[in-house]
């Protein structure tokens, strides 16, 4: 068990630029998550994924965004042209099957939108 | 809707206990619990599914009334690693736990 990978870290870039972040699950793990975090605040909910079916995603999440789980393996989120309100901690979680099981949350890709 | 947690920030002595409290509005299918130290994910803790169930993980557990929305996070004989910032994540019936919508938090601090 590797844990939950996310790549990169940090990624600074400027307005109007498009980024791609990597989530890697924990590999039997068939749920899969992504949330956006700003500081003092909790992780708000952007979409998920079951096996490679993206079943639910937040009325908040604008169309900019998109997210994609090939194969139901890995999975990318995309933004595209950035803005500065975009600037967050965008956390990938999964989940295994069962009803006592909770997230395994990545470190996540810290954006800085300048 | 986000959950609502209280308090927002304790500070604690080593050993000494605390509770922190996480409400909804909406009826509740599960509610989790998670920990997050600066810099790092949060790490999960706990979840209950049933009204009224308490579970236990080391000198920490909790409590969730179905009826009344709500769940306790209790830390007791409070630990210098417990410090972090405390989330509740809740599952609504309709969504049948496909998603957790977190509250705010509750930072922890414990001194020695």
């Amino acid at each position: 068990d590797t844990g939950v990978s996310q790549d990169p870290r940090h990624k600074i870039t400027k307005r109007g630029q498009n980024v791609t972040f990597r989530c890697d699950p924990i590999s039997e793990h068939n749920r899969l998550y992504w949330y956006r975090q700003t500081l003092g605040q909790g992780p708000e909910f952007l979409t998920y994924f079951q096996n490679e079916a993206q079943l639910e995603k937040s009325r908040l999440l604008s169309d900019r965004f998109s997210a994609e789980r090939p194969k139901g393996s890995f999975s990318t989120l995309e933004i595209q042209r950035t803005e500065q309100g975009d600037s967050a901690m965008y956390l990938c979680a999964s989940r295994g099957t069962g009803p006592g099981v909770g997230y395994t949350f990545g470190s996540g890709t810290r954006l800085t939108v300048v | 809707q986000q959950p609502v947690q209280s308090p927002q920030a304790v500070i604690l002595r080593e050993g000494e206990d605390a509770v922190i409290n996480c409400s909804s509005s909406k009826a509740l299918y599960s509610v989790h619990w998670y920990r997050q130290k600066h810099g790092e994910a949060p790490v999960f803790l706990m979840i209950l599914l049933k009204g009224g169930e308490q579970k236990g993980h080391e000198k920490i557990s909790a409590s969730f009334n179905e009826k009344k929305q709500q769940s306790s996070l209790y830390l007791t004989a409070s630990q210098l690693s417990y410090s972090g910032t405390y989330f509740c994540g809740t599952a609504a019936r309709e969504t049948s736990g496909s998603r957790l919508t977190f509250g705010e938090g509750t930072q922890l601090t414990v001194n020695p």
